[in-house]
């Protein structure tokens, strides 16, 4: 699995925009890039995920660099509800296993 | 459309007991995926099944755990001779196929507390 890089910890004012940075410089060139986040004690939620072109939702926008190496999650308005850890994943098809591999991820934390 | 459903939320066990675990998927997937999260860690993937198939065990302990996703029912993650250290949270996820285009969806997760 191609490994990934995040802060540990970042912090957002209440209504501005969040931006998670993510590293993935060993990315093979048919890996998505997908994202989650995990409130407090609950189960991991997905948010969003692409391949090569910028992808929007409802909940995020991704950015991924031309180069594939690097992406960025943005959180537009973010809210205190968007308090998470948020994990930044390669999904890597090994043989048939679709198993996503989570690293420490980054804790958001947004202040009023 | 119900989300993944675990039970129990809470499961209190003494050592040396045995712990079930259940996950039942989101209507329609026949993917199921365990996780395992360890107080103040990052999720640990444990197993990957398909109705009636294990496909990955990669991340399952080589002694006293188990999975099965049978035909009929849910997914039973089975924890043999509890100890402490198995004291966790533990996350079920499921997709509808397993074109590795897809999204998992995760439950709430039943988290275990060995005494």
């Amino acid at each position: 699995d191609a490994k990934t890089t995040q802060p540990p910890s970042m912090d957002c004012a209440e209504g501005r925009a969040a931006n998670l940075p993510c590293n993935h410089s060993t990315i093979s060139g048919n890996e998505y890039v997908y994202w989650y986040r995990q409130i407090h004690s609950q189960g991991p939620q997905y948010i969003i995920h692409g391949l090569k072109n910028n992808e929007t939702n409802e909940m995020a926008s991704l950015i991924i660099t031309e180069d594939r190496k690097s992406s960025t999650l943005i959180l537009p308005h973010a809210t205190l509800r968007d308090t998470a850890v948020y994990y930044c994943i390669v999904r890597a098809p090994q043989g048939g296993s679709e198993k996503l591999v989570f690293g420490k991820g980054t804790k958001l934390t947004v202040n009023p | 459309n119900a989300g993944v459903m675990q039970n129990p939320r809470h499961l209190v066990r003494r050592r040396g007991q045995e712990a079930r675990l259940r996950c039942s998927p989101m209507k329609g997937h026949s993917h199921v995926y365990w996780y395992r999260q360890l107080p103040e860690e990052g999720l640990k993937f444990m197993v990957y099944l398909q109705k009636e198939n294990i496909i990955d065990e990669s991340g399952m302990p080589k002694e006293r755990f188990s999975a099965e996703f049978p035909k009929e029912g849910p997914s039973i993650l089975r924890i043999q001779q509890v100890v402490r250290g198995d004291s966790a949270a533990y996350f079920c996820a499921s997709s509808f196929t397993g074109n590795w285009h897809t999204e998992a969806f995760f439950g709430q997760g039943t988290r275990l507390t060995v005494v």
